[in-house]
């Protein structure tokens, strides 16, 4: 089953409305949670590294003032693009390393499919 | 840090025909190697890993992948792909004992024809 769940997993918001997505880890504490973009036919946009308890590490070219990331808890991390305008309009996908055991591989939210109208 | 690079933004092939999907990496620092895929409008989710031991590592949906050290490569293959293979495969790298961060390859879109 899912490690890790995203939520909502489609939104459709108004212009200049702002829209928060939670990225969950399920049976592992996640200290590091990681936040994507992905355009249509194109390969995942690292945005930010979200660190637990402190302030995320973004990526060269992200507005972090409009992509807000929350990692209060070692189970949820959040995303909120803030003032969202049409071409904010994305698929993004948050995901998280297992670093216990032999699990050591990344688990990855289902995605949402931001639609900015 | 590690860097990885797939050198096939797009793979044509026939159905029934055998594919190799290309992962190179580079690292200072012994490391784990994965590949991931992702469907349509989906998440990733593991195809296979390797992690140590036997270089050559099988995964679900009949895919397999080989550890290549002194070539720093860790290709994908299936010998006989399905219309369903169609898809993103990415490589990804990470270093042993510790570091979180995902090093993906930009993607190679695997696309099966009939």
């Amino acid at each position: 089953g899912a490690v890790v769940s995203q939520h909502p997993s489609r939104v459709i918001c108004k212009s200049g409305t702002s829209v928060k997505i939670e990225c969950r880890s399920l049976d592992f504490q996640a200290t590091t949670m990681f936040w994507y973009r992905q355009f249509p036919k194109k390969s995942l946009m690292l945005m930010a590294t979200s660190n637990e308890g402190s302030k995320a590490t973004y990526e060269q070219g992200v507005e972090k003032d409009k992509f807000l990331i929350n990692h209060a808890s070692l189970t949820l991390s959040t995303l909120t693009v803030t003032s969202a305008h049409p071409e904010d309009s994305s698929f993004y996908i948050c995901s998280a390393r297992a670093t216990s055991g032999a699990r050591t591989e990344a688990f990855f939210g289902q995605g949402t499919r931001l639609t900015v109208v | 840090a590690q860097s990885v690079t797939q050198l096939d933004s797009q793979v044509p092939v026939f159905e029934e025909a055998p594919v190799e999907l290309r992962c190179n990496y580079s690292s200072s620092v012994s490391v784990y190697l994965f590949w991931y895929v992702q469907y349509p409008n989906q998440g990733l989710q593991l195809l296979l890993k390797y992690l140590s031991g036997s270089t050559l590592v099988k995964g679900i949906n009949g895919f397999e992948a080989e550890f290549n050290k002194s070539q720093t490569s860790f290709h994908l293959r299936k010998p006989s792909v399905h219309i369903s293979d169609t898809a993103e495969y990415y490589c990804d790298v990470s270093p042993r004992g510790g570091g979180n961060k995902l090093t993906f390859g930009t993607g190679t879109q695997l696309k099966v024809e009939l």
